[in-house]
């Protein structure tokens, strides 16, 4: 199956820092890919859709300023955490569809597990 | 908006079979989707559904009625390795993207 990765894997960073993901399609073209926030013991919320060469489309409550999302290539997906607070510790994990997939297979990163303190 | 509802834990003995259902609610429907979790880990793909009736891939099994809006994962042989957290997800809008449901905590105990 195809893969996606990110990096880092995990980051602890102080309050009030930015904090930068990647997302990449490793062997396939991504034109969308998804950023996915999930808190200890709960679900997969989807904050945002990442379209390549357009804006990314927010969902109602995710503030568009404060997570920056930067869709600059067919394989590459970035995520920008500002001014990190506390609460915005969490697991993050982006996904892609493969087109060529016959499943609608959304396909994970491994996430990005971010502490601030 | 798009919502799901499915039973938030099951627990089940190894060798049985568990069944977990999954209500839905959704414009622009494409399809429904199970994945596993494990702690720690990134969900993986387990099936899709786009028609009604049954998928069957090895132990795993996944139905779709398009008309009640429901569908369920039937997992069958279970193994002490299937516990983790199963999530149905609906494909909808243009983008097909994908929302998840509050994801069902699997126990199997010996």
């Amino acid at each position: 199956g195809a893969v996606v990765s990110q990096h880092p894997s995990r980051v602890i960073c102080k309050s009030g820092t930015s904090v930068k993901i990647e997302c990449r399609s490793l062997d396939f073209q991504a034109t969308t890919m998804f950023w996915y926030r999930q808190f200890p013991k709960q679900s997969l919320m989807l904050m945002a859709t990442s379209n390549e060469g357009s804006k990314a489309t927010y969902e109602q409550g995710v503030e568009k300023d404060k997570f920056l999302i930067n869709h600059a290539s067919l394989t590459l997906s970035t995520l920008t955490v500002t001014s990190a607070h506390p609460e915005d510790s969490s697991f993050y994990i982006c996904s892609a569809p493969d087109r060529a997939s016959s499943y609608n297979e959304q396909f994970f990163g491994p996430g990005t597990r971010l502490t601030v303190l | 908006g798009q919502s799901l509802e499915q039973p938030s834990e099951v627990t089940a003995v190894e060798g049985a079979i568990v069944q977990i259902n999954c209500t839905y609610q959704t414009s622009g429907f494409y399809g429904l989707s199970w994945y596993q979790q494990h702690d720690g880990g990134a969900p993986t793909f387990l099936s899709y559904n786009a028609l009604d009736g049954l998928e069957e891939t090895g132990r795993f099994s996944s139905f779709l009625s398009r008309s009640d809006s429901y569908g369920y994962l039937l997992l069958q042989e279970l193994q002490m390795k299937d516990s983790a957290s199963y999530f149905c997800a609906v494909h909808s809008g243009g983008y097909q993207k994908v929302t998840f449901g509050i994801g069902t905590k699997l126990q199997v105990i010996p």
